[in-house]
Order: structure tokens, then C-alpha cells, then sequence
């Protein structure tokens, strides 16, 4: 059976600090995968989605960047984090050219930036 | 691009009550609805969608319809459980063959009371 890890659970880290939150999938090749942030009170924003290694596409302009260095290895990066960053970060993947696309999400990171 | 918007934003019940949460969206080639279930601290799991060929679906208490034409779908929870509090997102999408990104609406959180 497929399963995500998402890690760290948690995460408080000063402003102007690095950041990397990794994200595997297993029992699958090749998904779509994606990073999504959810901020409090507010919906899922989609940050990255990633089609193949190597191959990101960004959603909005920001502070953060994402890597695939493997097939099922996604990575949530900044270099300087900013206040605003705070929010709970999820990775989901999906399986490509289905019928239907389901996501299914990892349990998440929340990330307090201070 | 696609644009979700999801009321109420919160809902209180009475448990055995039924719940109704409604969504509309933009995008007229959107074909595929997911309604995704989010409890406290974890990630959004699927619970029930829709393909925009099919204008109604049950499963057990949980059912969702469609009108393409309104450009709106809803969620009905009948019987309502204290277990089925949570945040409830619904979210649209193209069936295409790269990305499959899905756009999500803000949120209902869901209270059940006994």
C-alpha cells in the first residue's frame, strides 16, 4: 500500500533562518506531487506541484522554493524565513492520468517562525 | 484560473440534524469535485467526489450533487455524528493529463453537538 511522511511534525524557527521539510511517498513510482500551505482560519494554497524529477512548477511568487531530487522525494526549502512563512505546510501526491484525481496528504508541519 | 468559494464558514448542529455545506465555482471546464475531511492536526483525507457527468452521489450518510449549469456543488451529511466535526473543504478541478491540480475552497469547520 502507498504511504506519505512528512517531517518534522513541528517546527519553530527564528526569522531570517533555513528551512527544508521533506516529504516521501512509498509504494508507488512516478506521482504528481504537491506542497500545499495553510494558513489559520483559511484554505489550502498550493505552492508547488511536480510532474516528474527535476520538473517544479510554482504556483504563487514567495519566499519558498521546492526540489525533487528523487522520484518520490519532494523538498520544501528558504533560505531566510520570514514571519509570514508561519503556517502548516502539507505534502500530497496523486497518481498521474487517472480518472479521478485524489490527492492524499501527508499529516502536516507546522511551522512557527518567530 | 479556478476560483472556490465554500459557505458557511461554520456550521453548528445538533447531532441526528443533517448539515449542508455549499460550494461554486469559475471555471466552466472544471470536471471532477472532491470533497476532502480535515480533523484536528492531521492532513485532508478524501471522503466522497463527483465527476461533472453525474449529477448526484451517496455513500452511506454523505452525499454530493452538482449543477453545472449554477456552477455549484454541495456536501449533505444526514444523521449527523459527533465524530463527523471537522473542517470540511471542497475543491475542483480539470481532469487533464499533467499536473491535475485541484483548486480548494476556504473551509466549513463543522460542529456537531450533542
Amino acid at each position: 500500500s502507498q504511504t506519505i511522511h512528512q517531517w518534522p511534525a513541528t517546527l519553530v524557527q527564528p526569522v531570517g533562518s533555513p528551512l527544508s521539510l521533506e516529504c516521501t511517498v512509498e509504494g508507488t513510482s512516478n506521482p504528481n506531487l504537491y506542497w500545499y500551505r495553510q494558513a489559520a482560519g483559511r484554505g489550502l494554497q498550493l505552492l508547488f506541484y511536480s510532474v516528474g524529477i527535476g520538473q517544479i512548477s510554482s504556483e504563487v511568487p514567495q519566499n519558498l522554493s521546492a526540489s525533487r531530487p528523487q522520484d518520490r522525494q519532494f523538498i520544501l526549502s528558504s533560505k531566510k524565513l520570514l514571519l509570514s512563512d508561519s503556517g502548516f505546510y502539507l505534502c500530497a501526491w496523486s497518481v498521474p492520468r487517472r480518472a479521478k484525481n485524489i490527492q492524499y496528504f501527508g499529516a502536516g508541519t507546522r511551522l512557527s517562525v518567530l | 484560473g479556478e476560483n472556490v468559494e465554500q459557505h458557511p464558514s461554520t456550521l453548528s448542529v445538533q447531532e441526528g440534524d443533517s448539515a449542508v455545506i455549499k460550494c461554486t465555482y469559475s471555471d466552466s471546464a472544471s470536471n471532477y469535485f472532491p470533497w476532502y475531511k480535515q480533523e484536528l492536526g492531521k492532513g485532508p483525507q478524501l471522503i466522497i467526489d463527483i465527476r461533472s457527468n453525474v449529477g448526484e452521489k451517496k455513500d452511506q450518510r454523505i452525499a454530493v450533487t452538482l449543477n453545472k449549469t449554477a456552477k455549484h456543488f454541495s456536501l449533505h451529511i444526514t444523521e449527523t455524528q459527533p465524530e463527523d466535526s471537522a473542517v470540511y473543504f471542497c475543491a475542483a478541478s480539470r481532469l487533464t493529463g499533467g499536473g491535475n491540480k485541484l483548486t480548494f475552497g476556504t473551509g466549513t469547520q463543522l460542529k456537531v453537538e450533542l
